[in-house]
């Protein structure tokens, strides 16, 4: 099946800096999907990418989509302590998600 | 509020009991999901629902286990005999159909945390 796999695992950064997180799968996709989930909580969706879309913005966030090497990436530019989330890549119909990357933004 | 909504939001239960969760999707969302997700994992596909039918199930679920969604609306997810490791939170999405060859998001309950004791 398809999935999507988050890297890194953890990563801890100043407010203000911005936080980049990449993502990669297995087969090929229609479309890849980005998911915030705050400690305890459901998951919110945060931005689709088409496969024949190389880049998108929404807001603070830019997502790039490589189909040649199957991976995506998710920046968030000017990071706030609210922005401290896990944030998941997703593919397929039923999606496979990873683990997460886990994002810290300290004051 | 308009969300998918999800009971009870904490489940404490003893081992060898049954619980049973509920699941109310977005109104006019035809396609229902359940997902089960443990600390610091991502969630994993449990089955979906498209309408009324279960059109999915994950190799993940046991016998214990069974959906349904009798009348397309709202679903439930039991849990027979509950052992220690069904302790997880049990996440519910919908979305809306599907248009020819465009993509859908998923909209996500707030979950529920079950406890196995």
């Amino acid at each position: 099946s398809q999935q999507g796999e988050e890297d890194p695992q953890a990563l801890s950064i100043q407010e203000g800096e911005n936080a980049t997180m990449n993502c990669s799968y297995k087969t090929s996709i229609n479309n890849l999907q980005w998911y915030r989930q705050n400690s305890g909580r459901g998951l919110v969706h945060l931005i689709l990418i088409r496969s024949n879309e190389r880049e998108k913005h929404s807001g603070r966030l830019r997502v790039t989509l490589d189909t040649s090497k199957k991976s995506s990436s998710l920046l968030i530019t000017a990071s706030r302590a609210a922005d401290t989330a896990s944030y998941f890549c997703a593919t397929g119909q039923n999606f496979v998600f990873g683990p997460g990357t886990r994002l810290s933004v300290l004051p | 509020d308009t969300g998918v909504s999800q009971n009870p939001r904490h489940k404490i239960t003893k081992r060898g009991q049954n619980v049973t969760f509920r699941c109310d999707p977005i109104s006019e969302h035809n396609r229902l999901y359940w997902y089960r997700q443990t600390l610091g994992q991502g969630p994993e596909f449990l089955t979906y629902f498209q309408n009324e039918a279960q059109l999915e199930k994950s190799r993940l679920l046991s016998d214990r286990f069974s959906a349904e969604r009798p009348k397309g609306s709202f679903s439930t997810l039991e849990i027979q005999r509950t052992e220690q490791g069904d302790s997880a939170m049990y996440l519910c999405a919908s979305s809306p159909p599907l248009l020819a060859g465009g993509p859908h998001e998923q909209y996500f309950g707030p979950g529920t945390r079950l406890t196995v004791t």
